[in-house]
């Protein structure tokens, strides 16, 4: 299996400023790692994800960096907006072909307007 | 595009009851579907991951006695929470994947489970 450990809990940024949060793996097997936003009252949506094959990704302000050595990897939302607010959660696949996904306890983003 | 239907949204049940929630995939192959429980706390727990026409292999503390489920196609799985308790209570969510689309894991909106 896979345990995925993702910090912080509660996350509260200026509106403009970045939002970082951070997940550790402890299966070095692990070679997926895609983040979902949650609203209240909606399902988590996929927002960016990397493969092992990559140490960074970009998708307009979305940044995912990956440490395959520290087991580590993180989001940063670089100029935040109020509709930036919500749970997001890490995760990690491991393994080929039909993938079990464990996901990190989520981070509670609120962007203070 | 790929969406993933989740019915009921909302459920309500006497405790010691059964309930069933469906998954539907709609413009892509569920190959994989992967059921999970998020807790209030907003944990997600995986129950099962289940491949069309292979077993569904369960995580430890859920079981197919407690959570029997049924991949009879590609686009449509159904899990029964049986004798439901007050710690059945949470958001269950599907999860559907075709392995053509890779790794992308689409999620319906949920069942919420009530249990009085």
């Amino acid at each position: 299996g896979e345990q995925v450990e993702q910090l912080p809990s509660i996350l509260r940024v200026q509106e403009r400023s970045s939002a970082s949060i951070n997940c550790t793996y402890e299966n070095s097997a692990s070679n997926y790692f895609p983040w979902y936003k949650q609203e209240p009252g909606e399902n988590p949506k996929l927002i960016i994800d990397i493969r092992s094959n990559m140490e960074r990704k970009q998708i307009q302000g979305l940044i995912v960096l990956l440490d395959k050595k520290a087991k580590r990897f993180s989001l940063h939302i670089t100029d935040t907006q109020p509709a930036d607010s919500a749970m997001y959660f890490c995760a990690a696949s491991v393994g080929r072909g039909y993938q079990n996904f464990y996901f990190g306890k989520g981070t509670s983003l609120t962007v203070i307007p | 595009g790929a969406l993933v239907y989740q019915y009921p949204r909302r459920t309500i049940c006497k405790s010691g009851t059964s309930m069933r929630m469906e998954c539907q995939a709609v413009g892509f192959q569920a190959t994989s579907v992967a059921w999970y429980r998020q807790s209030p706390q907003k944990t997600f727990e995986l129950i099962a991951l289940s491949t069309v026409n292979s077993a569904i292999k369960y995580e430890q503390n859920f079981t197919q006695e407690k959570f029997p489920i049924s991949h009879p196609n590609l686009s449509f799985s159904s899990m029964t929470v049986l004798n439901a308790y007050l710690e059945d209570r949470g958001l269950y969510l599907c999860g559907a994947r075709d392995e053509a689309l890779q790794n992308t894991l689409y999620f319906g909106a949920g069942t919420r489970l009530s249990v009085l």
